[in-house]
């Protein structure tokens, strides 16, 4: 099984919706974090959690939310869809040593 | 200006040749450096992990981290088709996980 998991794998949407993108993981990390990726932009931050009780925002967080349900969980909102919400969304952990292991990604299409 | 440049390519080799991929930076503070390897349609996988300055070799790849002139690169020795993917160079400074990424560079090797 996959120590990062993240579902939906695909999603399309329609602007103005809300929805939830979910990751799950079994990797034991306290960090976990939200990055979007974009041709030509690389990976942005959106947001990152260093454990349960602590939410930071990252370079790109306006219009995102997020909620750290337990270690292991860490869900990430989109309040009001948008077109340029369009992107591969990457939920990530790491250990101590700062490597970061990446979950396989969501495909979100709004339209 | 980029914190972290990296070359788009896209990159053509023939199979069994040395490949190099490069990444500038500009943030002095960066102690951590990685490469990272994704294939399309899936994750980030962590490929090469290195502190501060100086080599690191795995098999066939090797990391080179210059902070003197603030250059990064990852060579690949005896490419295969399988290395076909975008590498995409990261780094990071002394306190935190935030990882500041390149915006990848396209591989393929070919035939």
């Amino acid at each position: 099984d996959a120590d990062v998991t993240q579902t939906p794998r695909n999603r399309i949407t329609k602007t103005g919706k809300r929805i939830m993108l979910e990751c799950s993981q079994t990797k034991g990390h306290d960090r976990m974090y939200w990055y979007r990726q974009d041709p030509g932009l690389g990976l942005q931050l959106i947001y990152y959690s260093f454990d349960v009780k602590d939410i930071n925002k990252g370079e790109i967080s306006d219009g995102y939310s997020v909620s750290r349900q337990a270690q292991a969980k860490f869900s990430l909102s989109l309040e009001s869809a948008i077109p340029n919400q369009t992107a591969l969304y990457f939920c990530a952990t790491s250990d101590p040593g700062r490597k970061q292991f990446f979950g396989p990604g969501t495909r979100l299409t709004v339209l | 200006q980029k914190e972290v440049e990296q070359d788009p390519g896209p990159l053509s080799v023939p199979e069994g040749a040395i490949v190099s991929l490069n990444c500038t930076y500009s943030n002095s503070a960066f102690q951590y450096f990685m490469w990272y390897r994704q294939y399309s349609r899936k994750g980030p996988e962590l490929l090469m992990y290195t502190y501060s300055s100086g080599n690191k070799e795995d098999g066939r790849f090797t990391a080179q981290v210059d902070k003197s002139s603030k250059y990064i690169s990852l060579f690949i020795r005896d490419s295969q088709p399988s290395d076909s993917a975008t590498y995409l160079c990261a780094m990071s400074e002394g306190g935190g996980n935030k990882l500041t990424f390149g915006t990848g560079t396209q591989l393929k090797v070919e035939l």
